[in-house]
Protein backbone atom coordinates (compact mmCIF):
# COMPACT_ATOMS: atom_id res chain seq x y z
CA UNK A 1 0.00 0.00 0.00
CA UNK A 2 1.17 3.33 -1.04
CA UNK A 3 1.83 5.67 2.66
CA UNK A 4 2.59 9.47 2.71
CA UNK A 5 4.55 10.54 5.64
CA UNK A 6 5.45 13.74 7.00
CA UNK A 7 7.38 13.79 9.58
CA UNK A 8 7.49 17.39 11.09
CA UNK A 9 4.22 18.09 12.88
CA UNK A 10 4.99 21.92 13.28
CA UNK A 11 6.90 24.30 11.65
CA UNK A 12 7.66 27.88 11.96
CA UNK A 13 9.13 30.87 9.46
CA UNK A 14 10.01 33.90 10.32
CA UNK A 15 8.20 36.87 7.63
CA UNK A 16 9.99 37.09 4.08
CA UNK A 17 12.06 33.92 5.20
CA UNK A 18 12.89 30.49 3.58
CA UNK A 19 11.27 27.24 5.01
CA UNK A 20 11.26 23.45 3.76
CA UNK A 21 8.32 21.44 4.57
CA UNK A 22 9.42 17.52 4.39
CA UNK A 23 7.65 14.65 2.25
CA UNK A 24 8.66 10.67 1.76
CA UNK A 25 6.23 8.22 0.44
CA UNK A 26 6.64 4.53 -0.47
CA UNK A 27 5.28 3.41 -3.25
CA UNK A 28 6.00 0.50 -5.86
CA UNK A 29 4.59 1.96 -8.84
CA UNK A 30 7.04 3.89 -11.54
CA UNK A 31 4.27 6.61 -12.39
CA UNK A 32 2.67 8.34 -9.91
CA UNK A 33 1.90 12.13 -8.93
CA UNK A 34 2.24 14.01 -6.19
CA UNK A 35 1.32 17.28 -5.08
CA UNK A 36 0.97 19.94 -1.90
CA UNK A 37 -2.25 21.13 -0.31
CA UNK A 38 -2.55 24.04 2.15
CA UNK A 39 -5.61 24.24 4.18
CA UNK A 40 -5.73 28.01 5.97
CA UNK A 41 -8.04 28.43 8.96
CA UNK A 42 -11.39 28.38 6.49
CA UNK A 43 -10.37 25.04 6.09
CA UNK A 44 -10.64 24.71 2.11
CA UNK A 45 -8.20 22.59 0.76
CA UNK A 46 -5.88 24.41 -2.32
CA UNK A 47 -3.85 23.04 -4.21
CA UNK A 48 -0.32 24.63 -4.06
CA UNK A 49 1.56 22.56 -6.38
CA UNK A 50 2.30 19.41 -8.08
CA UNK A 51 4.84 17.43 -9.51
CA UNK A 52 4.76 14.20 -12.09
CA UNK A 53 7.26 11.50 -10.85
CA UNK A 54 8.18 10.88 -14.98
CA UNK A 55 9.66 14.44 -15.10
CA UNK A 56 12.84 15.13 -13.57
CA UNK A 57 12.64 18.83 -13.90
CA UNK A 58 11.09 20.33 -10.52
CA UNK A 59 7.91 22.01 -10.48
CA UNK A 60 7.71 25.99 -9.14
CA UNK A 61 4.86 27.71 -9.02
CA UNK A 62 5.85 31.26 -8.01
CA UNK A 63 7.59 31.43 -4.35
CA UNK A 64 6.54 27.64 -3.76
CA UNK A 65 9.04 24.98 -5.12
CA UNK A 66 9.63 21.45 -4.99
CA UNK A 67 12.53 18.87 -4.10
CA UNK A 68 11.55 15.83 -6.23
CA UNK A 69 14.36 13.15 -5.62
CA UNK A 70 12.31 9.90 -6.66
CA UNK A 71 15.23 7.29 -5.61
CA UNK A 72 15.07 8.79 -2.30
CA UNK A 73 11.17 8.73 -2.69
CA UNK A 74 11.07 12.58 -0.67
CA UNK A 75 9.25 15.50 -1.90
CA UNK A 76 9.93 18.60 -0.24
CA UNK A 77 8.30 21.81 -0.36
CA UNK A 78 10.04 25.34 -0.29
CA UNK A 79 8.33 28.34 0.51
CA UNK A 80 10.29 31.32 -0.21
CA UNK A 81 9.82 34.66 0.84
CA UNK A 82 7.45 33.68 3.53
CA UNK A 83 3.94 35.65 3.54
CA UNK A 84 1.54 36.02 6.95
CA UNK A 85 -1.24 34.38 4.61
CA UNK A 86 1.04 31.31 4.15
CA UNK A 87 0.35 30.41 7.22
CA UNK A 88 -1.80 26.88 7.45
CA UNK A 89 -1.47 22.88 7.24
CA UNK A 90 -0.19 22.20 4.82
CA UNK A 91 -0.57 18.11 3.43
CA UNK A 92 1.80 16.35 1.03
CA UNK A 93 -0.30 13.67 -1.06
CA UNK A 94 0.35 11.23 -3.72
CA UNK A 95 -2.01 9.56 -6.56
CA UNK A 96 -1.69 7.24 -9.13
CA UNK A 97 -3.86 7.59 -12.18
CA UNK A 98 -6.90 6.07 -12.49
CA UNK A 99 -9.85 5.51 -15.03
CA UNK A 100 -12.38 7.55 -12.84
CA UNK A 101 -11.14 9.65 -10.55
CA UNK A 102 -7.58 9.39 -8.77
CA UNK A 103 -7.71 8.44 -5.41
CA UNK A 104 -5.54 10.51 -3.25
CA UNK A 105 -3.52 9.22 0.06
CA UNK A 106 -2.61 12.31 1.93
CA UNK A 107 0.61 12.88 4.73
CA UNK A 108 -0.65 13.60 8.26
CA UNK A 109 0.03 17.64 7.84
CA UNK A 110 2.57 19.84 9.09
CA UNK A 111 0.92 22.98 10.41
CA UNK A 112 2.61 26.37 9.29
CA UNK A 113 3.03 29.29 11.49
CA UNK A 114 4.52 32.28 9.81
CA UNK A 115 5.82 34.76 12.64
CA UNK A 116 5.63 38.78 11.28
CA UNK B 1 -11.88 28.19 -12.13
CA UNK B 2 -13.69 25.45 -11.01
CA UNK B 3 -16.03 25.14 -7.85
CA UNK B 4 -17.23 23.23 -5.50
CA UNK B 5 -19.95 23.64 -3.39
CA UNK B 6 -21.42 22.01 -0.29
CA UNK B 7 -24.35 22.69 1.94
CA UNK B 8 -24.69 22.76 4.47
CA UNK B 9 -21.51 24.76 5.83
CA UNK B 10 -22.20 23.71 9.28
CA UNK B 11 -24.68 21.44 10.88
CA UNK B 12 -26.00 20.84 14.42
CA UNK B 13 -28.73 17.74 14.79
CA UNK B 14 -29.74 15.45 18.07
CA UNK B 15 -28.29 12.35 18.52
CA UNK B 16 -30.37 9.91 16.80
CA UNK B 17 -31.28 11.83 13.29
CA UNK B 18 -30.01 12.05 10.06
CA UNK B 19 -27.90 14.46 8.58
CA UNK B 20 -27.89 15.34 4.74
CA UNK B 21 -24.69 16.67 3.36
CA UNK B 22 -24.95 17.94 -0.67
CA UNK B 23 -21.68 18.30 -2.62
CA UNK B 24 -22.27 20.26 -5.80
CA UNK B 25 -19.83 20.80 -9.09
CA UNK B 26 -21.39 24.08 -10.55
CA UNK B 27 -18.93 24.60 -14.00
CA UNK B 28 -17.99 21.27 -14.53
CA UNK B 29 -19.51 17.30 -14.47
CA UNK B 30 -18.03 15.56 -11.76
CA UNK B 31 -17.89 11.66 -12.84
CA UNK B 32 -16.43 10.93 -9.56
CA UNK B 33 -17.19 12.56 -6.08
CA UNK B 34 -14.85 11.45 -3.11
CA UNK B 35 -15.95 12.04 0.92
CA UNK B 36 -13.55 12.53 3.60
CA UNK B 37 -13.86 12.90 7.10
CA UNK B 38 -11.10 14.88 9.00
CA UNK B 39 -11.19 15.08 12.66
CA UNK B 40 -9.34 18.58 14.29
CA UNK B 41 -5.65 18.91 13.69
CA UNK B 42 -6.00 15.82 11.48
CA UNK B 43 -5.65 14.38 8.22
CA UNK B 44 -8.24 13.86 5.43
CA UNK B 45 -9.14 10.14 5.78
CA UNK B 46 -11.02 9.21 2.39
CA UNK B 47 -14.86 7.50 3.64
CA UNK B 48 -15.51 6.89 -0.18
CA UNK B 49 -15.45 6.89 -3.68
CA UNK B 50 -19.16 7.46 -5.62
CA UNK B 51 -19.33 7.14 -9.28
CA UNK B 52 -22.15 8.87 -10.77
CA UNK B 53 -24.91 6.32 -11.49
CA UNK B 54 -23.03 3.32 -9.48
CA UNK B 55 -23.27 2.11 -6.20
CA UNK B 56 -19.96 3.63 -3.56
CA UNK B 57 -16.63 2.20 -2.81
CA UNK B 58 -16.28 2.33 0.65
CA UNK B 59 -13.03 2.31 2.64
CA UNK B 60 -12.43 -0.46 5.32
CA UNK B 61 -14.27 0.71 8.56
CA UNK B 62 -17.16 2.49 7.31
CA UNK B 63 -20.20 1.77 7.53
CA UNK B 64 -22.08 1.81 4.60
CA UNK B 65 -25.84 1.45 5.68
CA UNK B 66 -24.51 4.75 8.42
CA UNK B 67 -22.96 6.63 5.84
CA UNK B 68 -25.43 6.49 2.89
CA UNK B 69 -24.14 8.12 -0.58
CA UNK B 70 -25.51 8.88 -3.43
CA UNK B 71 -24.41 9.76 -6.53
CA UNK B 72 -27.22 10.11 -8.62
CA UNK B 73 -26.25 12.95 -11.40
CA UNK B 74 -22.69 14.44 -13.01
CA UNK B 75 -23.46 17.33 -10.49
CA UNK B 76 -24.54 16.40 -7.47
CA UNK B 77 -23.63 13.73 -4.73
CA UNK B 78 -24.99 13.76 -1.33
CA UNK B 79 -23.79 12.29 1.74
CA UNK B 80 -26.35 11.14 4.36
CA UNK B 81 -25.28 10.33 8.38
CA UNK B 82 -28.21 8.16 9.23
CA UNK B 83 -28.92 7.77 13.02
CA UNK B 84 -26.08 9.92 14.49
CA UNK B 85 -24.30 10.21 17.26
CA UNK B 86 -21.73 12.29 19.47
CA UNK B 87 -18.79 10.49 17.16
CA UNK B 88 -19.63 11.35 13.91
CA UNK B 89 -19.11 14.84 15.01
CA UNK B 90 -17.16 15.73 12.24
CA UNK B 91 -15.51 17.76 9.37
CA UNK B 92 -16.88 16.39 6.36
CA UNK B 93 -15.25 16.96 3.02
CA UNK B 94 -16.08 16.15 -0.68
CA UNK B 95 -13.66 15.98 -3.78
CA UNK B 96 -15.39 16.44 -7.12
CA UNK B 97 -13.29 14.64 -10.38
CA UNK B 98 -13.67 14.54 -13.85
CA UNK B 99 -11.27 12.01 -14.96
CA UNK B 100 -7.36 11.24 -14.14
CA UNK B 101 -5.20 13.10 -11.86
CA UNK B 102 -4.61 15.32 -14.85
CA UNK B 103 -8.46 17.07 -15.07
CA UNK B 104 -10.47 19.01 -12.81
CA UNK B 105 -10.10 17.99 -9.27
CA UNK B 106 -11.23 20.38 -6.71
CA UNK B 107 -12.73 20.34 -3.07
CA UNK B 108 -15.66 21.05 -1.55
CA UNK B 109 -15.41 23.78 1.56
CA UNK B 110 -16.22 21.47 3.81
CA UNK B 111 -19.55 20.61 6.23
CA UNK B 112 -18.76 20.87 10.07
CA UNK B 113 -21.45 18.37 11.92
CA UNK B 114 -22.03 18.15 15.68
CA UNK B 115 -24.24 15.93 17.18
CA UNK B 116 -25.40 16.89 20.33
Amino acid sequence: AQTVTQSQPEMSVQEAETVTLSCTYDTSESDYYLFWYKQPPSRQMILVIRQEAYKQQNATENRFSVNFQKAAKSFSLKISDSQLGDAAMYFCAYTVEETSGSRLTFGEGTQLTVNP
Amino acid sequence: GAVVSQHPSWVICKSGTSVKIECRSLDFQATTMFWYRQFPKQSLMLMATSNEGSKATYEQGVEKDKFLINHASLTLSTLTVTSAHPEDSSFYICRAASGGWTDTQYFGPGTRLTVL
